[in-house]
């Protein structure tokens, strides 16, 4: 079955850049997402990136694709408090003809010390 | 605009108990999904349906049911709460395909 990866902790320091990491297993993946999860609250999009591109930038974020070793990474610049959260990344993948479901990674969470 | 609604947001129930959980979405989707997260563990996807009147198994169904009769409405429910049904369950939804999911704020299930 599907299987995403990511490390469960990160601390980094106001101002630093941050880099949450994940490996997925399947190689049909058409787009991979990144969420993000603030306290009691749900998922929300951040970025995402098409699987034939290697690399996506928006505005402090970016995302980097490696097809062949099926690493994918999100880049926070310039981090802050604001960005202390849990992070996800997922996959989609088609299971059937007109059924493309999410796979979700265990989730990063980030804490950023002042 | 609502967007993706959950009811209710915290609920204890006892051993053996049943409920239902509603996910009600305004956006005119076909695509409905319910996860649980549980800590460590990611979201993992529960049942889903690809529109009215369909719905299907995902990784984790055991002890849960699903309906979705009307587009908007995707009900999920347990017939006899089991302690290790105790988790945090999210609805989503998509228009289609590999579309952005939009998430509720989540259901926090507790079973005693």
């Amino acid at each position: 079955g599907e299987d995403v990866e990511q490390s469960l902790f990160l601390s980094v320091r106001e101002g630093d850049s941050s880099v949450i990491n994940c490996t997925y297993t399947d190689s049909s993946s058409t787009y991979l997402y990144w969420y993000k999860q603030e306290p009691g609250a749900g998922l929300q999009l951040l970025t995402y990136i098409f699987s034939n591109m290697d690399m996506k930038q928006d505005q402090r974020l970016t995302v980097l694709l490696n097809k062949k070793d099926k690493h994918l990474s999100l880049r926070i610049a310039d981090t802050q408090t604001g960005d202390s959260a849990i992070y996800f990344c997922a996959e989609s993948i088609l299971i059937k003809a007109g059924a493309n479901n999410l796979f979700f990674g265990t989730g990063t969470r980030l804490t950023v010390i002042p | 605009n609502a967007g993706v609604t959950q009811t209710p947001k915290f609920r204890v129930l006892k051993t053996g108990q049943s409920m239902t959980l509603l996910c009600a979405q305004d956006m005119n989707h076909e695509y409905m999904y319910w996860y649980r997260q549980d800590p460590g563990m990611g979201l993992r996807l529960i049942h889903y349906s690809v529109g009215e009147g369909t719905t299907a198994k995902g990784e984790v169904p055991d002890g849960y049911n699903v309906s979705r009769l009307k587009k908007q409405n995707f009900l999920l429910g347990l017939e006899s709460a089991a302690p290790s049904q105790t988790s945090v369950y999210f609805c989503a939804s998509r228009p289609g395909g590999n579309t952005e999911a939009f998430f509720g704020q989540g259901t926090r299930l507790t079973v005693v």
